[in-house]
């Protein structure tokens, strides 16, 4: 069966340092992955979608990798501020209608 | 701008009771999701709806049942609560089209003693 593994610990880094959260996945070969955002008592936010013939895309700070081969998706967040205190998921399609997600990487931004 | 809204926020069950969640949406998405979270296993998927008129099971349908009213409403009903149903619940919708992000609810809190 498909599985996904984050990072269940969580990560800690200095404001204005660059945070990088990993997704790896079994199993299953997507043609797409997303990344969400999760803030405590809250449903998770949409933030970047990247499809299997992207190997990267770029909103604002945030940039993802998806490399097929690895079977694996990089989340970066660059000049990292305590405001995206928050725990990052990543969802992998499974058909036209279905998802799997990840158990999500908690990131801590320390000012 | 609501969204995607889940009622009630929060619910203490005890063990053998029924309960409908109810979810709706206002943004005219065709598919609607059932999710539950609990720590360390991520989101799984109960049921969903890829159109008005049609559901299907998701990873752990056991125990629920589900029905798409219309297309703005998805309930979610437990028929006889068990603790082990004890979880948050998130119901989003998405719109036609294979790379569409989902639109999440800010869940349910669900306890069953």
């Amino acid at each position: 069966s498909q599985k996904i593994e984050q990072n269940s610990e969580a990560l800690n880094i200095q404001e204005g340092k660059t945070a990088t959260l990993t997704c790896n996945y079994t199993n299953y070969s997507p043609a797409y992955l997303q990344w969400y955002r999760q803030d405590p008592g809250r449903g998770p936010v949409f933030l970047l979608l990247i499809r299997e013939n992207e190997k990267e895309k770029r909103k604002e700070r945030l940039k993802v990798t998806f490399d097929t081969t690895l079977k694996q998706s990089l989340f970066h967040i660059t000049a990292s501020q305590p405001a995206d205190s928050a725990t990052y998921l990543c969802a992998l399609e499974r058909g036209t209608y279905k998802y799997i997600f990840g158990t999500g990487t908690r990131l801590k931004v320390l000012a | 701008n609501a969204g995607v809204t889940q009622t009630p926020k929060f619910q203490v069950l005890k063990t053998g009771q029924s309960m409908t969640l109810q979810c709706a949406q206002d943004m005219n998405h065709n598919s609607m999701y059932w999710y539950r979270q609990d720590p360390g296993m991520g989101l799984r998927l109960i049921y969903y709806s890829a159109s008005e008129g049609t559901t299907d099971k998701g990873e752990v349908p056991n125990g629920y049942n589900v029905s798409r009213l219309n297309k703005r409403e998805f309930s979610l009903r437990l028929e006889s609560a068990a603790p082990s149903q004890t979880s948050v619940y998130f119901c989003a919708s998405r719109p036609s089209g294979g790379d569409q992000p989902q639109h999440f609810g800010d869940g349910t809190r669900l306890s069953i003693l």
